[in-house]
């Protein structure tokens, strides 16, 4: 079974420097890799996704993650933070061929002005 | 275009009491879901439903049925609401979840009194 591993609670930084939430997963095969993003009294909205292809994957509001198969992480990252981005992030997981996907416990992101 | 559409937005229910959970996509998906989300513990899937026609079981299935009524519609139903069924409820749809990952509503806020 797949399963995901967000281990802060809660992401604090600094307006304007880099933002990093990590995520590591666990999936037999080939994994297909997703962040999402939740705004306050909001559904999940869908940020970006590794399927195959470059290790460095871009998506919406200016994020990318770095895909790595030898440490099995998928890290969301922000080179400059906006106070904008306090949300709450998921990241998720579903092996190849497979439409189930598996979330992680999401992290609070807190972005201070 | 609408999406993923869920009502009621909020809902106080006296324990024992009984309600139904509705929701309807109009993006033709085969796959549906229904999640609770509790602080902490992330989304944890309780029902989903591969086609039209079919219903599994999820992580936390007690106390809930389904019914996927046709190709649009997936209802959930506390038969005999309990406190520990306070929480906020997604619902998601999603066609090859690879190239799209999942497509959420923005939810129910239901509390059990």
């Amino acid at each position: 079974a797949q399963s995901v591993a967000q281990p802060e609670d809660q992401v604090n930084v600094a307006e304007g420097n880099p933002l990093t939430v990590k995520c590591t997963y666990s999936v037999s095969g080939n994994p297909y890799l997703f962040w999402y993003v939740q705004y306050p009294n909001r559904g999940l909205q869908f940020l970006l996704k590794y399927i195959t292809g470059d290790n460095l994957v871009k998506g919406s509001y200016g994020f990318e993650a770095e895909f790595n198969k030898s440490q099995t992480s998928f890290h969301l990252k922000k080179p400059s933070a906006l106070v904008s981005d306090s949300a709450l992030y998921f990241c998720a997981v579903s092996p190849y061929g497979n439409n189930r996907l598996a979330f992680g416990k999401g992290n609070q992101v807190v972005v201070i002005p | 275009n609408a999406g993923v559409t869920q009502t009621p937005k909020f809902q106080v229910l006296k324990t024992g009491q009984s309600m139904t959970l509705q929701c309807a996509q109009d993006m033709n998906h085969n796959s549906m879901y229904w999640y609770r989300q509790d602080p902490g513990m992330g989304l944890r899937l309780i029902y989903y439903s591969a086609s039209e026609g079919t219903t599994d079981k999820g992580e936390v299935p007690n106390g809930y049925n389904v019914s996927r009524l046709n190709k649009r519609e997936f209802s959930l139903r506390l038969e005999s609401a309990a406190p520990s069924q306070t929480s906020v409820y997604f619902c998601a749809s999603s066609d090859r979840t690879e190239l799209y990952g999942y497509t959420f509503g923005s939810g129910t806020r239901l509390t059990v009194v």
